[in-house]
């Protein structure tokens, strides 16, 4: 069975501070996928990043960084200079691929507050 | 190009009564999923469609059925609503069945009263 596990509910940051979002996974699965997504207000899910557990390759993007370490089955975010428009939810997911297709479990999500 | 387009965007709907949420996938997405997210939880997957077969089912009673049609777009119906099935529902939409890229519509949320 697969799980991803968000243990922070809620983080509130003053803007320019950088944050970091944690996120835990199991699964049995040799072969998978990571993503994180942003939920502003609006409802939609806005994709991030995807990382396949064969690439342990830490990623940069702008102000975004993720650490991805199998050892410790981890998937962290973090936002570097926050700002304002960074307040959302956002939630970290698992894609377990099988014959014919995939299933992507959710993690319960960040919301996450930058206060100007 | 237009992204995941879902219809309607909000419904209100009496308990014991029948809905079907419908979903049209980014052009030459062949892939489509549907997911519920209840206020303050992560979306919970329901159903993987890819070439118009069923290719993957969450936890959920045979109440919820869906279907995907020769064009790509998606159906989602719920019959016999409860209270507990309000919530928006997600759809996504990603390219050959083992990209699991997916992009997702601004949801249907749904009210049971």
């Amino acid at each position: 069975a697969q799980k991803v596990t968000q243990a922070q509910t809620e983080i509130s940051v003053v803007e320019k501070e950088d944050v970091t979002l944690d996120c835990v996974y199991e699964t049995r699965d040799t072969t998978y996928y990571l993503f994180w997504y942003k939920q502003p207000p609006s409802g939609e899910l806005v994709f991030l990043i995807r990382r396949n557990s064969f690439d342990e390759q830490n990623e940069i993007s702008g102000r975004y960084s993720w650490n991805f370490q199998k050892s410790t089955s981890s998937f962290n975010f973090t936002i570097t200079a926050s700002q304002v428009v960074d307040s959302a939810v956002y939630f970290c997911a698992l894609s377990a691929i099988y014959t014919g297709g995939f299933k992507t479990i959710f993690g319960a999500g960040t919301r996450l507050f930058v206060k100007a | 190009d237009a992204g995941v387009t879902q219809s309607p965007t909000h419904l209100i709907k009496t308990r014991g009564q029948h809905v079907t949420l419908r979903c049209s996938p980014i052009s030459g997405h062949k892939s489509v999923s549907w997911y519920q997210q209840v206020l303050g939880q992560g979306p919970q997957f329901i159903f993987q469609y890819y070439e118009k077969e069923e290719r993957g089912r969450g936890n959920f009673p045979d109440r919820f059925s869906a279907r995907q049609f020769p064009n790509y777009s998606s159906e989602l119906n719920v019959n016999a609503l409860l209270l507990g099935d309000s919530a928006l529902y997600l759809c996504a939409s990603s390219r050959p069945t083992r990209d699991t890229r997916s992009f997702f519509g601004q949801g249907t949320r749904l009210t049971v009263v």
